[in-house]
């Protein structure tokens, strides 16, 4: 059974840098072809792409965002990491961890609950 | 970046009628779309993958269809569980996008 779970600081002041943990179990970011993607709902818009992280430590981010963001992994305790640097209100929002699998017809069929990260001076 | 156009943004219907979600992609993609349903407080449900592919669990009144670059999701009985946020995804290259959403209630 595969689950994920979002863990963050909640609250941060514009500029600092945002800090995400996705704990998860049911599969290994070991196993050939299994990934980590990072997906947000910011305040008053839809859900936005922000980056991947694979189990050959690839990644992929969403040009947009792309100097702002870091993803890593910590294989051996089923953990995935999203840093975003210097953030700002646009950055307010639910961010969630999904579970992807290279070259699979299924993008993002597991998903975390989520978690609110509120960016307020 | 590939652009994901949804029609309407949102929509009213009656439970039992049949409701069509529009999404038009900007250039090919092939059968790489997929849909969500997102409803507050929950993460998005995934509904259709690889275009027509009806996701595990998902209510066989869902289906999705593809007519050159216009992909739609059909409700063939609304009920009221289906009020949401509806969502497409393209994954055929990055950076993934998604569609800005179609917004269903029900009258």
């Amino acid at each position: 059974q595969v689950s994920l779970k979002e863990s963050g600081p909640g609250i941060l002041q514009p500029f600092q840098t945002l800090s995400l943990t996705c704990s998860f179990s049911g599969f290994s970011l070991g196993t050939s072809n299994m990934g980590v993607g990072w997906i947000r709902q910011t305040s008053g818009k839809g859900l936005e792409y922000l980056a991947t992280i694979w189990w050959d430590d690839d990644k992929y981010f969403n040009p947009s965002l792309n100097s702002r963001l870091t993803v890593s992994k910590d294989t051996s305790n089923n953990q995935a990491f999203l840093k975003i640097t210097s953030v700002d209100t646009a950055d307010t929002g639910t961010y969630y961890c999904t579970q992807t699998v290279y070259g699979g017809y299924r993008p993002f069929d597991y998903w975390g609950q989520g978690v609110m990260v509120t960016v307020s001076s | 970046d590939i652009q994901l156009t949804q029609s309407p943004s949102s929509m009213s219907a009656s439970l039992g009628d049949r409701v069509s979600l529009t999404c038009q992609s900007s250039q090919g993609i092939g059968n790489y779309l997929s849909w969500y349903q997102h409803k507050p407080g929950k993460p998005p449900k995934p509904m259709i993958y690889y275009a027509t592919n009806l996701a595990d669990g998902v209510p066989s009144r869902f289906s999705g269809s593809r007519s050159g670059s216009d992909y739609s999701l059909t409700i063939s009985s609304l009920e009221s569980e289906d009020t949401a946020i509806y969502y497409c995804l393209q994954y055929d290259e990055y950076p993934l996008t998604f569609g800005s959403g179609t917004k269903l209630e029900i009258k």
